[in-house]
C-alpha cells in the first residue's frame, strides 16, 4: 500500500459543484501539503499544515480552502469549482525536525471541471 | 524567497546517448536542492538531492548532479539514458534551515527518449 493516499484519483464535475481531495498518509509526518500542477507550469503550492491547528496559505490559495481532521489526514476542497481548476492535484508530506525539506508525493488526484 | 528556473521545457535524445537537464536557482540563502522524476500517471519520486559536502551527488537509476554555487546551478546528467527514462523531471530548492513551508520547484523538463 502507498505511504501517501489520495482520493479519488480522477473527477469530472461541473463549474459551480463542491469538490473535496481526500489525502490520508501513513508515514507518521507531522507536516502536509497540497499542490497544484499544471502543463508547462510545475508544482504550485497550494496549503500547508505543520499540525492539527496549524494551517498556512500557499503560493496560490485563492479558491481553495483545506481542513487537516487528524495528523494523517489532510482534504483538499473547491467550494465552488470553475474550469481553471482543472488541474492535477499532488498532496505530499515530510517529517517535522528533519533538516532537509525532502517531500513525500502521492499518486495524484486528476481534477476536471466542465 | 527562492525560485528555479528550468531552461529546457523539452529534451529529445537518442537510447544509449549522454543527457543533461539544466536548473539554475535564485536564493538570498544557502539552499537544498532536489531533483524529483515524474513516470507517467504516477506521483513525484526522489532523483537525488544536494544538502552539504560534495558537490557531486549520485542518485537512482544512474543519475547524477553537481552542485555550482558560483553559477547557481544543478544540472541532472546520465551518461546512457534508456527508453525508461521519459519522464518529466523537475528540480526543486528550499531553503537550508530545512524548507519547513515546502519545496519551490521549476516547471518541468520533459525527457524523451527516442529508439
Amino acid at each position: 500500500d502507498a505511504d501517501v493516499t489520495q482520493t479519488p484519483r480522477n473527477r469530472i464535475t461541473k463549474t459551480g459543484k463542491r469538490i473535496m481531495l481526500e489525502c490520508s498518509q501513513t508515514k507518521g509526518h507531522d507536516r502536509m501539503y497540497w499542490y497544484r500542477q499544471d502543463p508547462g507550469l510545475g508544482l504550485q503550492l497550494i496549503y500547508y499544515s505543520f499540525d492539527v491547528k496549524d494551517i498556512n496559505k500557499g503560493e496560490i490559495s485563492d479558491g481553495y480552502s483545506v481542513s487537516r481532521q487528524a495528523q494523517a489526514k489532510f482534504s483538499l476542497s473547491l467550494e465552488s469549482a470553475i474550469p481553471n481548476q482543472t488541474a492535477l492535484y499532488f498532496c505530499a508530506t515530510s517529517e517535522a525536525g528533519a533538516t532537509t525539506g525532502e517531500l513525500f508525493f502521492g499518486e495524484g488526484s486528476r481534477l476536471t471541471v466542465l | 524567497a527562492q525560485s528555479v528556473t528550468q531552461l529546457d521545457s523539452q529534451v529529445p535524445v537518442f537510447e544509449e546517448a549522454p543527457v543533461e537537464l539544466r536548473c539554475n536557482y535564485s536564493s538570498s540563502v544557502s539552499v537544498y536542492l532536489f531533483w524529483y522524476v515524474q513516470y507517467p500517471n504516477q506521483g513525484l519520486q526522489l532523483l537525488l538531492k544536494y544538502l552539504s559536502g560534495s558537490t557531486l551527488v549520485k542518485g537512482i537509476n544512474g543519475f547524477e548532479a553537481e552542485f555550482n554555487k558560483s553559477q547557481t546551478s544543478f544540472h541532472l546528467r546520465k551518461p546512457s539514458v534508456h527508453i525508461s527514462d521519459t519522464a518529466e523531471y523537475f528540480c526543486a530548492v528550499t531553503s537550508s534551515g530545512g524548507g519547513a513551508d515546502g519545496l519551490t520547484f521549476g516547471k518541468g523538463t520533459h525527457l524523451i527518449i527516442q529508439p
